[in-house]
């Protein structure tokens, strides 16, 4: 069982490209949510699902992009990247809405240039 | 809207000694409480999960307790150990907010040998 799952690791972009963070779980969760971590303004929530096919805003959703086709699968794309995205990226997963533990991945670090 | 504060930002303590890390929230309609633990340049791990209708949970030699009238939780480490070095996360999940969680800033521990 690996959780959840997060590539890249690590992402130099420059500004105005794009790209597209993976996000993977296997433990067949329905919720799947993407937060940021900037110092100071500790972890906000971007972007979350809480299925296949539903996905829905957060707190900071604006320039992030989201689909959710499968249950395993969360990517989060950056239409076009600006240095106020610099920021480390987590994807969390829990096995559905109500009082379940919430379970994050490794992060993926992105600074835009 | 929810605001969540930890206090202390950072401590520094000698091994051995307990420890308890302050969380506050400003809103009481709370649906559960996490708290994580981060390590450098890493995810984040689940530590305890606190129900609204609970009081304390534990987990071995970590125990947190919740005051949700009063907006309180604290984390409790017994004989800490050098290896419990990190960044503690405390969260919590609003009534009216879906399953989104809001973080405090965190307390970063070191816990010298």
């Amino acid at each position: 069982n690996a959780g959840v799952t997060q590539t890249p690791k690590f992402q130099v972009l420059k500004t105005g490209q794009s790209m597209t963070l993976q996000c993977a779980q296997d433990m067949n969760h329905e919720y799947m949510s993407w937060y940021r971590q900037d110092p100071g303004m500790g972890l906000r929530l971007i972007h979350y699902s809480v299925g296949a096919g539903i996905t829905d805003q957060g707190e900071v959703p604006n320039g992030y992009n989201v689909s959710r086709s499968t249950t395993e699968d969360f990517p989060l794309r950056l239409l076009s990247a600006a240095p106020s995205q610099t920021s480390v990226y987590f994807c969390a997963s829990s096995p559905g809405q109500g009082g379940y533990e919430q379970y994050f991945g490794p992060g993926t670090r992105l600074t835009v240039t | 809207k929810q605001e969540v504060t930890q206090i202390p930002a950072a401590l520094s303590v000698p091994e051995g000694e307990n420890l308890v890390l302050n969380c506050s929230f400003t809103d009481s309609a709370i649906y559960n409480l996490q708290w994580f633990r981060q390590d450098p340049g890493k995810g984040l791990t689940s530590l305890l999960l606190i129900q609204s209708s609970q009081r304390e949970q534990t987990s071995g030699r970590l125990n947190a307790s919740l005051d949700k009238s009063s907006g309180r939780s604290t984390l409790y480490i017994a004989a800490s150990q050098p290896g419990d070095s990190a960044t503690y996360l405390c969260a919590v999940r609003a009534n009216n907010a879906g399953n989104m969680l809001t973080f405090g800033g965190g307390t970063r521990l070191m816990v010298k040998p």
